[in-house]
């Protein structure tokens, strides 16, 4: 399966500040995901975007998503300490038989 | 939710011996299970899909003889990892899709082959 990309590779930011991701994709897909994963553990979903969403939020947490760059962001605001992990995105392509194909994933930083 | 109980989750091996990874849905049924592989500091590597009943499909590049993946159970599917060595070291993590659009994820096997 073919990985998306994410920049920025690598975010650090201060507590308070908001916290911005960006997920290119390859495919047409049904649906994208954010997961986020402390070092070492598993995955946690955050939130799902279907293909004929635009903009989707969760607490703190923004996605949008545009089919025709095939793009997605995440936002996440008034950061926290606690928010410090790698996030990444993921696609269920159409025709995939529910396989996620996830992107290279975004570590952030979020000092105190 | 869905919860997926993956064991072990830490495991240090000899080179050479085989170890088996289990998964299993605590709450659901799972007729497919999907087995990602992860490098540090890389993302998630999808390296098959099982099917509960049926063989496995492997992605491209993954041997199915080393990577042996059983889904005899629609509440168990196993990844045993054979002949291991060194490279074969990684954080391995299953998933099970749920409803029409959600997965759960293992927390995650990290194998060490010395």
């Amino acid at each position: 399966s073919q990985q998306g990309e994410e920049d920025p590779q690598a975010l650090s930011i201060q507590e308070g500040e908001n916290a911005t991701m960006n997920c290119s994709y390859k495919t047409s897909i049904n649906n994208l995901q954010w997961y986020r994963q402390n070092s070492g553990r598993g995955l946690v979903h955050l939130i799902l975007i279907r293909s004929n969403e635009r903009e989707k939020h969760s607490g703190r947490l923004r996605v949008t998503l545009d089919t025709s760059k095939k793009s997605s962001s995440l936002l996440i605001t008034a950061s926290r300490a606690a928010d410090t992990a790698s996030y990444f995105c993921a696609t269920d392509a159409r025709g995939s038989a529910r396989q996620l194909t996830f992107g290279s994933g975004t570590q952030l930083t979020v000092l105190p | 939710g869905a919860v997926v109980s993956q064991h072990p989750s830490r495991v240090i091996c000899k080179s050479g011996t085989s170890v088996k990874i289990e998964c299993r849905s605590l709450d659901f049924q799972a007729t497919t299970m999907f087995w990602y592989r992860q490098f540090p500091k890389q993302s998630l590597m999808l390296m098959a899909t099982s099917n509960e009943g049926s063989k496995a499909t492997y992605e491209q590049g993954v041997e199915k003889d080393k990577f042996l993946i059983n889904h005899a159970s629609l509440t168990l599917s196993t990844l045993t990892v054979t002949s291991a060595h060194p490279e074969d070291s990684s954080f391995y993590i299953c998933s099970g899709p749920q409803g029409a659009y959600g997965y759960t994820f293992g927390s995650g096997t990290r194998l060490t082959v010395v």
